[in-house]
């Protein structure tokens, strides 16, 4: 059973960079796209990005210009840098398996518990 | 890219069948059928339901379902039952390799 685990900070000042990892267990994570998602209490989901074992990665265009993932196949876990937060980043950030629509999964079929990031000073 | 279009809100009763609209553009859900729904129980991670609009995950019961006409896909819930009741989000790949979600609808179980 695959099963993925968001970790980092629950807290970050405004303007400071958000750093949260994904640790990834039952697959190899060189198997598949990885992404980041997002959630505004009370509100919808954001795709923030993926990323691949290569390096290759897309990101959403509203936050491309302060997004970095990056992915680590010997710890099986990948990571997601957000800089110049504000409240409006305030969520509950998810790391997911996906997607690969060339690969027949263009969706996000396992995903994790999340975890809660609030922005303030 | 903006985000999908869903009703807010719908209900049911037990036994009942609803239908969830999705509707987007010809550069998202016209353009693919890449369209899947997830469900998401309060405090809880989503849950994918349905991929490649009609498809479903093993361990889904066949309840739900999916379809999709032009830019507007749809989730079909028959037999309702009261754990049905949770939040619904479409999402759908796009023409610039994104992924783009609906705003989420609640459903009710009356």
């Amino acid at each position: 059973q695959v099963q993925l685990q968001e970790s980092g900070p629950g807290l970050v000042k405004p303007s400071e960079t958000l750093s949260l990892t994904c640790s990834v267990s039952g697959d190899s994570i060189s198997t598949y796209y990885w992404s980041w998602i997002r959630q505004p209490a009370g509100k919808g989901l954001e795709w923030i990005g993926r990323i691949y074992t290569s390096g290759s990665t897309n990101y959403n265009p509203s936050l491309k210009s302060r997004v970095t993932m990056s992915i680590d196949t010997s710890k099986n876990q990948f990571s997601l840098k957000l800089n110049s937060m504000t409240a409006a980043d305030t969520a509950v950030y998810y790391c997911a398996r996906g997607a690969y629509c060339t690969g027949g999964r263009c969706h996000f079929d396992y995903w994790g518990q999340g975890i809660l990031v609030t922005v303030s000073s | 890219q903006s985000a999908l279009t869903q009703p807010a809100s719908v209900s049911g009763s037990p036994g009942q069948s609803i239908t969830i609209s999705c509707t987007g553009t010809s550069s998202d859900v016209g353009a693919y059928n890449y369209v899947s729904w997830y469900q998401q129980h309060p405090g809880k991670a989503p849950k994918l339901m349905v991929y490649e609009v009609s498809y479903r995950p093993s361990g889904v019961p066949d309840r739900f379902s999916g379809s999709k006409s032009g830019n507007t896909a749809s989730l079909t819930i028959s037999g309702l039952q009261a754990e049905d009741e949770a939040d619904y989000y479409c999402s759908s790949h796009t023409t610039t390799t994104t992924w783009v979600f609906g705003g989420g609808t609640k459903l009710t179980v009356l």
